[in-house]
Order: structure tokens, then sequence, then C-alpha cells
């Protein structure tokens, strides 16, 4: 089984802190992912990896920064936390092999975060 | 650009009833379309999926007919259990990239015993 796995499920800041979300995939995926889940506005994805040391913005990188140093993880950075930030931060990896390989997306359990 | 729209909810239902989701699509050509699931307290996980027009997706109980006609991608059920409680995503790859996928704004489902 493919397992996901962050660092934490709760986390507690304070605005203006530097904050480390990290995201493990033993599955030797190529893509990892990093989501923001808040209510009514689903899922929307911040950064994605497609290799190590390669990064693609996604759709809200403002804010934020990834890093992927190796290929089994992929982390989140928000360099100085404020209080819109505050959100659930899904991780998930997929691979680019096999037909279809790359539509299927296998997520962690997601770090509850909240910014004071 | 391409998109998902579900339905709204919170949808709740008594154990054993029919469930229906409702979620439709625009893209480009023909993409696959998924249905992935969120327990309480997960991450998301696929439920299922279809490659291609008329294809049905099936895992769980549950089914979901791709129909092009009508770009709709519904999901069913026809006895909901209390497990089914969670949240449910309709989905498609990017147009823009085949690695990311676009997902809807979730439908949470709860089931009263």
């Amino acid at each position: 089984d493919v397992k996901v796995t962050q660092s934490s499920r709760y986390l507690v800041k304070r605005t203006g802190e530097k904050v480390f979300l990290e995201c493990v995939q033993d599955m030797d995926h190529e893509n990892m992912f990093w989501y923001r889940q808040d209510p009514g506005l689903g899922l929307r994805l911040i950064y994605f990896s497609y290799d190590v040391k390669m990064k693609e913005k996604g759709d809200i990188p403002e804010g934020y920064s990834v890093s992927r140093e190796k290929k089994e993880r992929f982390s989140l950075i928000l360099e100085s936390a404020s209080t819109n930030q505050t959100s659930m931060y899904l991780c998930a990896s997929s691979t680019v092999a096999g037909a279809g390989g790359r539509e299927t997306q296998y997520f962690g359990p997601g770090t509850r975060l909240l910014v004071l | 650009g391409d998109s998902v729209t579900q339905m709204e909810g919170p949808v709740t239902l008594s154990e054993e009833a029919f469930l229906t989701i409702n979620c439709t699509y625009t893209a480009t050509g023909y993409p696959s379309l998924f249905w992935y699931v969120q327990y309480p307290g997960e991450g998301l996980q696929l439920l299922l999926k279809a490659t291609k027009a008329d294809d049905k997706g099936s895992n769980k109980g549950f089914e979901a007919t791709y129909r092009k006609e009508t770009t709709s991608f519904h999901l069913e059920k026809g006895s909901v259990q209390v497990s089914d409680s969670a949240v449910y995503f309709c989905a498609l790859p990017s147009g823009s990239s085949a690695s990311k996928i676009i997902f809807g704004s979730g439908t949470r489902l709860s089931i009263r015993p």
C-alpha cells in the first residue's frame, strides 16, 4: 500500500513565524503536491513537484515556498505565517508510470494549521 | 479552462436511502473523470473512475456513468450506510498538465442511523 505521511496532524503557530510542513511518500513516486483545503473552496493546489529539485507553482503559491531535495520528501514552507494561512494542508503523490498512473493521487492525512 | 461543478452540501440521508451527488464538468476533449472520498480525519482517496464516454466506474456499491452528452458524472448508491458519511469530490485531470487534477468543491454527506 502506498503510504503518504505528514509530519504533524495539528500545528499552532504565531503570526510571523516560519513554518515547515513535511511530507514523505514511500512508493518512489515522481510527482508530489501540496494543497490547502478550506470549507466551500475545496482543494486548491499550492505547489507541485515532478522531480527532485523541480517545482511548479499551483493556483495559490503566494506566501508559500517548497523544497524537494530527495525524491520521497516534499516540504512546504510558510516564510512568515499569517492568519489567512490557517487551513488544512494536504500532501499527495502520484506516479507517471503505467497507463493512467498520473490520474491517481495518494493523499496524506493532512495537517491542520492554526495561525494565531 | 477545465472545471468541475458539484452539488453543494451538506447532504443528510437516512440509512438505506438512495444517494445521488451531481457533478458536471467543462473540459476540452474527453478526459478521465474521478470521484474521490475523504473520510473523517483522513486524506482523500480515489473511490472510482471512468476513462471514456459511457464508461461506468464502480466501487463499494457506488457507481458513476460518464455522460458526454450532458457532461456529467453523477455519483449514485442504492442504499447508503452510516459508514458512507464523508466528503465526496468530483475531479478530472487538468488540461494544462497531465499530472495535475482539478477537484470540485466537495459535498459533505451525513447518514443518520
